[in-house]
């Protein structure tokens, strides 16, 4: 079954960027994926974000700031959520999404906190 | 404007059945593209999808979970419904319901409904 990890943990200072990985198992290229993420804050469902599998095909989420950004590393077959210029409002957990051999699979998750 | 709300026991007792029901409003699931799916979190844990059903009554499960889920729809109440059998305390969670509309991402989203599994 596909796995898809993602750091546990990340913290960084306000005003920073912050790059969380989804990295893919053997045997799913990232290549072709689209990569989906979500926040989701405490006590409340997850929100999408956005969706990216290549510069040409991505969409954001609808409000969606456009420092939350999408892009991929082909040679650690991974998928990268950039925020930039962090806000205490970024804190929480994010997780990224495939979906693959007719099921959706969700990563890990990452919490972030702003300091 | 679109919501979804899941309803269904707070608790239930292990080897049981729960029956979890997703009542949604302003669309309609007989609308080409349109799916509702079932996704759980454990306290503490990480997202996992269970299942989904889409306008053409087609029915995907997570292959982990296949053996314990049903989901069915009744497209005239606005209703998506899930049975999982034989619980276990391993099964306790928020279970949400979440609806795509042919971009296979989750635009929208119910608040959850928590189940424990307890005797």
């Amino acid at each position: 079954q596909a796995v898809l990890t993602q750091p546990s943990s990340l913290s960084a200072s306000p005003g920073a960027s912050a790059s969380l990985t989804c990295t893919l198992s053997s045997g799913i290229n990232v290549g072709p994926s689209m990569i989906n993420w979500y926040q989701q804050k405490p006590g409340s469902p997850p929100q999408f974000l956005l969706r990216y599998k290549s510069d040409s095909d991505k969409q954001q989420g609808s409000g969606v700031p456009s420092r939350f950004s999408g892009s991929k590393d082909a040679s650690a077959n991974a998928g990268i959520l950039l925020i930039s210029g962090l806000q205490s409002e970024d804190e929480a957990d994010y997780y990224c999404m495939i979906w693959h051999s007719s099921g959706y699979v969700f990563g890990t998750g990452t919490k972030v906190t702003v300091l | 404007q679109v919501t979804l709300r899941e309803s269904g026991p707070a608790l239930v007792k292990p080897t049981q059945t729960l029956t979890l029901t997703c009542t949604f409003s302003g669309f309609s699931l007989s609308t080409s593209g349109m799916c509702v799916n079932w996704i759980r979190q454990p306290p503490g844990k990480a997202l996992e999808w269970l299942a989904l059903i889409d306008w053409d009554d087609d029915k995907y499960y997570n292959t982990s979970l296949t053996t314990r889920l049903t989901i069915s729809k009744d497209t005239s109440k606005s209703q998506v419904v899930l049975t999982m059998t034989n619980l276990d305390p391993l099964d306790t969670a928020t279970y949400y319901c979440a609806r795509t509309s042919g971009n296979y991402y989750f635009d929208y989203w119910g608040q959850g409904a928590l189940v424990t599994v307890s005797s």
